[in-house]
């Protein structure tokens, strides 16, 4: 079955220390994306990635960073430089798009807890 | 930036009833799209709306788009206890990138 992988689902990590979040994609998708959830905030976009060895910084990227080094894999590092890391991480992928919008396709996400 | 509106909040309904979700965009959108996040879950997409004043249906689902192209809306007739969720709009800008920006959400409580 083609879909993304999210690891791990749930992490409970130390103040000061960084995480790293996996994503994997079999659906050939160009793009990738991370999300950011916190209740009643929606989802923000952290990241983005349109090609393989290329990235963007979304609206929230501050603290976090991001690597494309395969088609399939848009891992994402939760570093202590991130003020407030606790929260829901939702991984998306879509075609580039020709229609003027990318369908996105989620992962089930990774929940991390600092403690 | 671009800002994408989405009201109410939180929405409580009786098994039965109608519901409906509204979002407005800060700027004219290319198109907006409508997700479904069940309760411990993730975000899975329903639809997309292109063209000026578009309306399409997906059973009890009713989507719409604003002949401006700035403001949709999403109606549920009588509502199932399958239906909560949270629902979500995402507008991607005209002439900007591909990237859709989501609402906060409507959450829908549905009590049997």
């Amino acid at each position: 079955d083609g879909g993304i992988t999210q690891s791990p689902k749930y992490l409970f990590r130390k103040e000061g220390q960084n995480v790293t979040l996996s994503c994997e994609q079999n659906l050939n998708h160009d793009a990738m994306y991370w999300y950011r959830q916190d209740p009643g905030q929606g989802l923000r976009l952290i990241y983005y990635s349109q090609i393989v060895n290329d990235f963007q910084k979304g609206d929230i990227a501050e603290g976090y960073s991001v690597s494309r080094e395969k088609k399939e894999s848009f891992p994402l590092t939760v570093t202590s430089a991130q003020k407030n890391p606790t929260a829901f991480y939702l991984c998306a992928s879509s075609d580039r798009g020709s229609s003027g919008a990318n369908v996105l396709t989620f992962g089930a996400g990774s929940r991390l807890t600092v403690l | 930036g671009q800002q994408v509106m989405q009201i109410p909040q939180y929405q409580h309904v009786q098994e039965g009833e109608d519901f409906t979700t509204y979002c407005n965009s800060s700027t004219t959108l290319s198109n907006i799209q409508w997700y479904k996040q069940r309760p411990g879950g993730h975000p899975v997409f329903l639809i997309q709306l292109v063209k000026s004043g578009e309306v399409k249906k997906q059973k009890r689902l009713t989507f719409q788009f604003g002949e401006a192209k700035k403001n949709s809306s999403l109606h549920i007739t009588a509502t199932q206890t399958t239906d909560v969720g949270t629902y979500f709009c995402a507008g991607t800008r005209s002439g900007g990138s591909y990237i859709p920006t989501f609402g906060r959400g409507t959450s829908l409580i549905v009590h049997p």
